[in-house]
């Protein structure tokens, strides 16, 4: 198993820039996210998503569109690039229920810088 | 709004040193509280705990949580060089979404 992976793993964009990052999971999760992590922020979370063709805003969900068509698939879009979303991506799965709470399990992030 | 807040924010000790992080949180609707420790790259699962006053034990690592006074503490004894990393702690609800604090960096020195 692969486990959750992330694409690509570095990029560099310019202000306006368009681009997608693909989070793929193969444990047959339920529960996928996509979070941002900034130097003392900790990690933040931008959208999610309980299900295939499911989407929830978390709390930073600005500036970013995510679908997840495919269970084991979340895209996470940036329609025009700003700097302030230079940032470091992360994509996490889970399986369990919405009350049962399991741990969820990272990719190894996506350095995004944006000029 | 729910907050998560870890303290102290960075930490340099010795090995063999003893160190205790402190996540202290105010949530509505707490369903468990877990710690994650991140090297490099994606953070990694330590301990989930959901219950108060008991003890998870990995190791040299342990973890309790407090649901009176709304706080968790990681205490890592015989600290070593590859303890080194953020230490993050996260709350989970009833939403399926994690709310994560900032982090402890914690340096050890040889």
């Amino acid at each position: 198993n692969a486990g959750v992976t992330q694409t690509p793993k570095f990029r560099v964009l310019k202000t306006g820039q368009s681009m997608t990052l693909l989070c793929a999971q193969d444990m047959n999760h339920e529960y996928m996210y996509w979070y941002r992590q900034d130097p003392g922020m900790g990690l933040r979370l931008i959208h999610y998503s309980v299900g295939e063709g499911t989407t929830a805003k978390g709390e930073v969900p600005d500036g970013y569109n995510v679908s997840r068509l495919k269970k084991q698939n979340f895209l996470l879009g940036l329609e025009s690039a700003a700097p302030s979303q230079t940032s470091v991506y992360f994509c996490a799965s889970r399986t369990g229920g919405l009350r049962s709470y399991n741990e969820q399990f990272f990719g190894p992030g996506t350095r995004l810088t944006v000029l | 709004e729910d907050k998560v807040v870890q303290s102290p924010l960075s930490l340099v000790v010795h090995e063999g040193d003893t160190v205790t992080l402190n996540c202290s949180y105010e949530v509505t609707n707490f369903r468990s509280l877990l710690w994650y420790k991140q090297e490099k790259k994606a953070p990694t699962f330590l301990f989930m705990l959901t219950s108060s006053g008991i003890e998870k034990k990995s190791g040299r690592l342990s973890s309790i949580l407090d649901k009176k006074e709304l706080f968790s503490i990681l205490n890592i004894t015989a600290t070593q060089t590859g303890d080194s990393a953020i230490y993050l702690c996260a709350f989970s609800g009833n939403t399926g979404k994690l709310i994560f604090g900032q982090g402890t960096t914690l340096q050890v020195k040889p």
